[in-house]
Order: C-alpha cells, then structure tokens, then sequence
C-alpha cells in the first residue's frame, strides 16, 4: 500500500462546476495536511493547509479531513481553465517528514 | 518579502562527476527540505534541515548529502552522479519545519549525460 494514494486523472470538469480531489493516507500519525497545485513545468504552490477534522475554506477552495477514515479532499467550487493543474496532496508524518502523492491531474474545460 | 531561490536554475553534467545546488530560504524561516521530482517517481523527500542540524533523512543513497548554514541558507551534495540522478530537484523552506507550511523554489533541472 502506497502512503498518499490520489486518484492520477486526468480529472476533466467543465468551466463553472466543482472538482473533487481525493486523498488518503497510511500514516495514522500524520497531523498536518496540505495541498499544492503544480503547473506544468513549475514547482508546487501551497494552496490549502489543514490541521483539523472538518471542513477549511479558503475562497473557491474547501478542504476536509477524517483522520479516523485517513482521507482528506479537496474541492474547488466555480472551476475555472486557470485551475487546470495537477494537484498534490502531502500529509506529515510527524517525524519532520512530508509525504507527497503522485497527484491529480485536473482539467477544466472553458 | 523574497521567496526560495535556487541556484544554478539549470545543469548539465557527466557520469561520475559531482555537483552541488544551494538554496536560500525565505528570510525568517529556519527550516529546508530537499526533493527531488522525476516523472516517474513523482516528488521524493531527499532531507530535511533545521538550525543546522538534519532532522530526518529520505531513502536516497549516501551519495546524496547536504548541509545547512548558520544563516539557514542549504546546499545538497550529489557525488558519483547517475543518469538515474536526472531530475528536478526542489527545495522548500518553511518557518519551523516540514509539519508547518512549505514553500518551494523554482528547482533546479539537473541532467546527467
């Protein structure tokens, strides 16, 4: 079992609808939570962190995370083509060490 | 307030050879993580330093190596290079460590020949 499993995509949703990116992890240790967007050829930019179970809003982007389930997502509301990106889910482990997965890949169609 | 800068941007180097990146935090943060990005294997951790000291240390063979400065600035060694070693090579600063916010700088695109 691989410690961050993210579905690869190509995720595509049109222009205007809400994208779903999921994430689970294997570390029940894990307490910090984060999610990068990386464009192709550029390095991953932080987006989203969260510490909590629940629900973290930031804008268009929504966080939410069940430790007891070892599952965070991430949603993004009213897509947009700017949002086309691969998106990287990295929980910590605790032991100054962050785990990120092979990502998403979301296309959002205008 | 700057972000990560990495330094050289681009590599070109030869089996055998050794190379050496640098990477200057954001000014405050005492923390730097090394990864390394491949298509294949995604985004890897490589270490992770804080005041100087390596915390802890990914699954990367010795010849991988690194070292932090008394002003947070981080370099990464890489002796022996392999063309398996061709990669992106990224490294992300953060104000107390990898369970805090990290912020990456644009990488360093190494290519062993």
């Amino acid at each position: 079992q691989k410690e961050v499993e993210q579905n690869s995509g190509p995720l595509s949703v049109p222009e205007g609808a809400i994208a779903s990116l999921n994430c689970t992890y294997s570390d029940r240790g894990s307490q910090s939570f984060f999610w990068y967007r990386q464009y192709s050829g550029k390095s991953p930019e932080l987006i989203m962190s969260i510490y909590s179970n629940g629900d973290k809003e930031d804008g268009r982007f929504t966080a939410q995370l069940n430790k007891a389930s070892q599952y965070v997502s991430l949603l993004i509301r009213d897509s947009q083509p700017s949002d086309s990106a691969t998106y990287l889910c990295a929980p910590n482990t605790g032991g100054f060490k962050t785990i990120f997965g092979a990502g998403t890949r979301l296309f959002v169609k205008a | 307030k700057a972000g990560v800068t990495q330094t050289p941007r681009y590599l070109i180097k030869t089996r055998g050879q050794q190379v050496t990146l640098s990477c200057s935090p954001i000014s405050g943060h005492r923390s730097v993580s090394w990864y390394q990005q491949t298509p294949g294997q995604g985004l890897q951790f490589l270490f992770e330093y804080f005041s100087e000291t390596q915390r802890n240390k990914g699954n990367f063979p010795g010849r991988f190596s690194g070292r932090q400065f008394s002003n947070s600035r981080s370099e990464m060694n890489v002796s022996t290079l392999e063309l398996g070693d061709s990669a992106l090579y990224l490294c992300a600063s953060s104000l107390s460590g990898s369970q805090s916010e990290q912020f990456f700088g644009p990488g360093t695109r190494l290519t062993v020949l």
